[in-house]
């Protein structure tokens, strides 16, 4: 069964970092692109960003909002993908969800995680 | 960055109705790299329709995705009561950002 398992969700304040993480199981994790989608409370879903697998060389794409802020990174042995969230700002608060992009080309995402909230409050 | 409109943003109907769903892009999807997806209060999305009509795994055969270029339509046929929630579009064809249409909330009238 496909698992994700966000964690490391919680308040910070403006200008703060956070660290997202989300532990993959079920599947052959290497094999996968994987990305973070975001959802404001009472919003629409956002994509956040993505990270493609070793065989596309780990390249990343981000949503203009957040680049230069947050970082994805993944670590095949381990299973898992990190979303490093740097210089918050209060409209970075919602629930962050890791997500599976199905295999094959421009796929959408057929697995998702149950979300960690992040709220940035002073 | 492609931008998707969805429409309406909330439909009233009764179990046993049809529902469609419409959503609308800037400039062509590429190869009709669309998806829908359901969600339901307190939970994460779920993978309804991709590749425009195909439906994903497990999903009843109620559903259906039809559509090309700017304008895709998600119907349900007969709506059954665990069907009410927020539906989404999304593009993944295009370059990045792969977004999101706005949503639309679908009703218990």
């Amino acid at each position: 069964e496909v698992q994700l398992v966000e964690s490391g969700g919680g308040l910070v304040q403006p200008g703060g970092s956070l660290r997202l993480s989300c532990a993959a199981s079920g599947f052959t994790f290497s094999n996968y692109y994987m990305d973070w989608v975001r959802q404001a409370p009472g919003k629409g879903l956002e994509w956040v960003g993505r990270i493609r697998n070793k065989a596309n060389g780990y390249s990343m794409d981000y949503v203009a909002s957040v680049k230069g802020r947050f970082t994805i990174s993944r670590d095949d042995s381990q299973s898992s993908v990190f979303l490093q969230m740097n210089s918050l700002k209060i409209e970075d608060t919602a629930v962050y969800y890791c997500a599976r992009i199905m295999l094959g080309s421009m796929k959408p995402f057929d697995y998702w995680g149950q979300g960690a909230l992040v709220t940035v409050s002073s | 960055e492609i931008v998707l409109t969805q429409s309406p943003g909330t439909l009233s109907l009764s179990p046993g109705e049809r529902a469609t769903l419409s959503c609308r892009a800037s400039q062509s999807v590429n190869s009709n790299y669309l998806a829908w997806y359901q969600q339901k209060p307190g939970q994460a999305p779920r993978l309804l329709i991709y590749d425009t009509s195909t439906r994903a795994t497990g999903i009843p055969d109620r559903f259906s995705g039809s559509g090309s270029g700017t304008d895709f339509t998600l119907t349900i046929s007969r709506l059954e009561p665990e069907d009410f929630a927020v539906y989404y579009c999304q593009q993944c064809g295009n370059s990045p950002p792969y977004t999101f249409g706005q949503g639309t909330k679908l009703e218990i009238k």
